[in-house]
């Protein structure tokens, strides 16, 4: 069964400043998808980013961007000029690329993000 | 133009009561799924259905039952509540099962006295 890990519980940024979250992932498959969910005080689930394993490319979505390594299987979400309104729980995902391992994301811990003014 | 709606967003009960959760998504998606946020946050699968199959069934307690009448809702029953029932539970759908995005509901949260 795959796991995701996300070691940092909570970590703060001063506004305008970039931030990076980290999140390590197990898994024996080769195919499979990552996602950085959101979720402010609103209770929301907002994707983020996503990144498909078999691309080299890091995703990107403006001042978000993830640092995909597959062999150390380490997805970090980057979030560069960070505003007030980044603050929220943010939470790596991981899904199997094969259907007969169903569609379920596996999430992570969470980790919280204080934005300081 | 709400893309996942879940009703009601809060619900306050007694043990021992039977509940519903209601959740409708007008993306067109196939698939839909409930997922159950503990108080400290994990977020876990429950159920997942394709088409109004039910294709996750993870070990929840059988008091919990979906319902699919149609591809465009997902209703959740709990039957004979308990104090650990007392969670979020959110509904997401995509389209298939692949590796489609899954979009969100706004989540219930249930308290259980």
């Amino acid at each position: 069964a795959q796991t995701v890990t996300q070691s940092q519980p909570e970590m703060s940024v001063q506004e305008a400043e970039t931030v990076t979250l980290s999140c390590t992932y197990d898994t024996s498959e080769s195919d499979y998808y990552l996602f950085w969910y959101k979720q402010p005080p609103s209770r929301q689930m907002i994707l983020v980013i996503r990144q498909e394993a078999y691309k080299q490319q890091n995703a990107t979505e403006n001042r978000f961007s993830v640092n995909f390594q597959k062999a150390a299987k380490s997805f970090s979400l980057k979030i560069s000029d960070s505003q007030l309104g980044d603050a929220a729980m943010y939470f790596c995902a991981y899904r199997s690329a094969w259907e007969t391992s169903g569609s379920r994301l596996t999430f992570g811990e969470g980790t919280q993000l204080t934005v300081n003014p | 133009d709400t893309a996942v709606s879940q009703t009601p967003k809060y619900l306050v009960t007694q043990m021992g009561n039977d509940k519903s959760i209601k959740c409708e998504q007008n993306l067109g998606h196939d698939t839909m799924y409930w997922y159950k946020q503990d108080s400290k946050k994990f977020l876990k699968i429950m159920f997942s259905y394709n088409n109004k199959e039910l294709i996750i069934n993870e070990t929840v307690p059988n008091r919990f039952s979906p319902k699919s009448p149609d591809k465009a809702h997902l209703n959740l029953h709990i039957n004979s509540l308990e104090l650990g029932d007392s969670a979020v539970y959110f509904c997401a759908s995509s389209q298939g099962t692949g590796a489609y995005t899954q979009y969100f509901g706004p989540g219930t949260r249930l308290t259980v006295l």
